[in-house]
């Protein structure tokens, strides 16, 4: 598709339960980023993707965080043991390649809240 | 470090011209986006600078000064639809944003 799927929209998990969050990137594109924006706060970095393949994972917390993306399945981020500072919004964007003078198409995001 | 700076939150009234500006000192510079955000929404693409200069689309133009760091992010005969987030983002080895600037178009 021309867009970029994220699922679900809305997540709600108790402190220390896990939670998993879903990315379709556009088809065509071979890069996949997740970034973290806190509150209305500036988007964080976390991983990306080249196809399969973990491509930067320098802002990945070393602990409970992981990511996959897999063929022919949507790329995935699990959160393990949440915690209430994991609550934000999380989105997901895809690209053709890494440096796309259209930057990267974003999705519509999940938003969790960690109760 | 990565460092991107840009007002926290500005006003302006329907029909005005309103500027954003942005600071920024990163490691490495491959271009600067600027992304419009309406809230509950995804970021959505306005405009790419990677040569110095002004590049205009329709009300929106962005301007770029690599020696300086800095673009600001100019916005024509304002409407109400224009209030949102404004996102400056600079193409290190990836995209890095900064905090955003909170735009409210007041009739």
């Amino acid at each position: 598709g021309e867009e970029v799927a994220q699922t679900p929209k809305h997540l709600v998990r108790g402190e220390g339960q896990k939670a998993k969050l879903y990315c379709a990137p556009i088809k065509g594109h071979s890069y996949v980023f997740w970034y973290q924006q806190v509150l209305k706060n500036e988007f964080k970095f976390l991983i990306s993707f080249q196809n399969e393949n973990v491509f930067d994972e320098t802002g990945m917390p070393k602990e409970r965080f992981s990511a996959k993306c897999l063929p022919n399945s949507p790329c995935s981020l699990e959160i393990q043991a949440t915690k209430l500072e994991d609550s934000a919004v999380y989105f997901c964007a895809s690209s053709r390649t890494t440096a796309s003078n259209y930057g990267y198409t974003f999705g519509s995001g999940t938003r969790l809240t960690v109760v | 470090g990565q460092n991107i700076d840009q007002p926290t939150e500005m006003t302006a009234t329907e029909g005005a011209i309103v500027q954003i500006n942005c600071t920024y000192q990163t490691s490495g510079f491959n271009g600067l986006f600027w992304y419009q955000q309406h809230a509950g929404e995804a970021p959505t693409f306005l405009s790419y600078n990677v040569l110095d200069g002004l590049e205009e689309k329709g009300r929106f133009s962005s301007f770029l000064s690599r020696s300086k760091g800095y673009s600001y992010l100019l916005l024509k005969e304002l409407q109400m639809k224009d209030s949102a987030s404004y996102l400056c983002a600079v193409f290190a080895d990836k995209l890095i944003f900064g905090t955003g600037t909170r735009l409210q178009v007041f009739p």
